[in-house]
């Protein structure tokens, strides 16, 4: 079964500044897709960015972007120029590109705080 | 139309009452799911609908009945529910398996 790991509860930024949220994910299969959800206090989950597994390329989006490294089963999301409202949970979410299922399975969250 | 609409958006319901949740959306998805989310927990997967048809129950307790009366539409019946049943309810559809989910902004449930 595949497994997602987020090992970072809660990380703090300084509005303008970077941030790296961490991501780890377990899996025996080659064709996936990865995520990384906001849910700000407003609770609706949004989509923040994606990548397929078989594309080598990292995916950007605006002011975020990944760090994807297959082999070591990592997918990190870096926000450049933080501000306010980045602050959120953020969810980093694995689906197999290999069964029907749709399924999408989540990491534990990290709280990121941004201080003006 | 780019969104997925959930009513209502709060619902305190006693233990031996019957409610509904709804679902809608219009983008031409065929997976509509329902998730179930405890604070400061990543949501849990109920149920998948796929073209219009329970293709996942995650061994959900029958107390919680959906239903997809059609491609646009989910429903989640809700009968003697228990308090630990309180949480936000969260339904997502999906064209495929490629995309990312569209969620709703959930119904947040309190059993009393």
């Amino acid at each position: 079964a595949q497994t997602v790991t987020q090992s970072q509860p809660e990380m703090s930024v300084q509005e303008a500044e970077t941030v790296t949220l961490s991501c780890t994910y377990d899996t025996s299969e080659s064709d996936y897709y990865l995520f990384w959800y906001k849910q700000p206090p407003s609770r609706q989950m949004i989509l923040v960015i994606r990548q397929e597994a078989y594309k080598q390329q990292n995916a950007t989006e605006n002011r975020f972007s990944v760090n994807f490294q297959k082999a070591a089963k990592s997918f990190s999301l870096k926000i450049s120029d933080s501000q306010l409202g980045d602050a959120a949970m953020y969810f980093c979410a694995y689906r197999s590109a290999e069964d029907s299922s749709y399924k999408l399975i989540f990491g534990s969250g990290t709280r990121l705080l941004v201080r003006p | 139309d780019t969104e997925v609409t959930q009513t209502p958006k709060h619902l305190v319901m006693g233990m031996t009452n019957k409610k509904s949740l709804k679902c809608e959306q219009h983008m031409g998805h065929r997976a509509m799911y329902w998730y179930k989310q405890k604070a400061k927990k990543p949501p849990e997967l109920m149920f998948v609908y796929s073209y219009e048809k329970l293709s996942i129950n995650e061994s959900v307790p029958s107390r919680f009945s959906p239903e997809c009366p059609n491609s646009s539409l989910l429903n989640l019946h809700l009968h003697a529910l228990q308090p630990e049943d309180s949480a936000l309810y969260l339904c997502a559809s999906s064209r495929g398996t490629v995309d990312g989910y569209t969620f709703g902004s959930g119904t947040r449930l309190t059993v009393v």
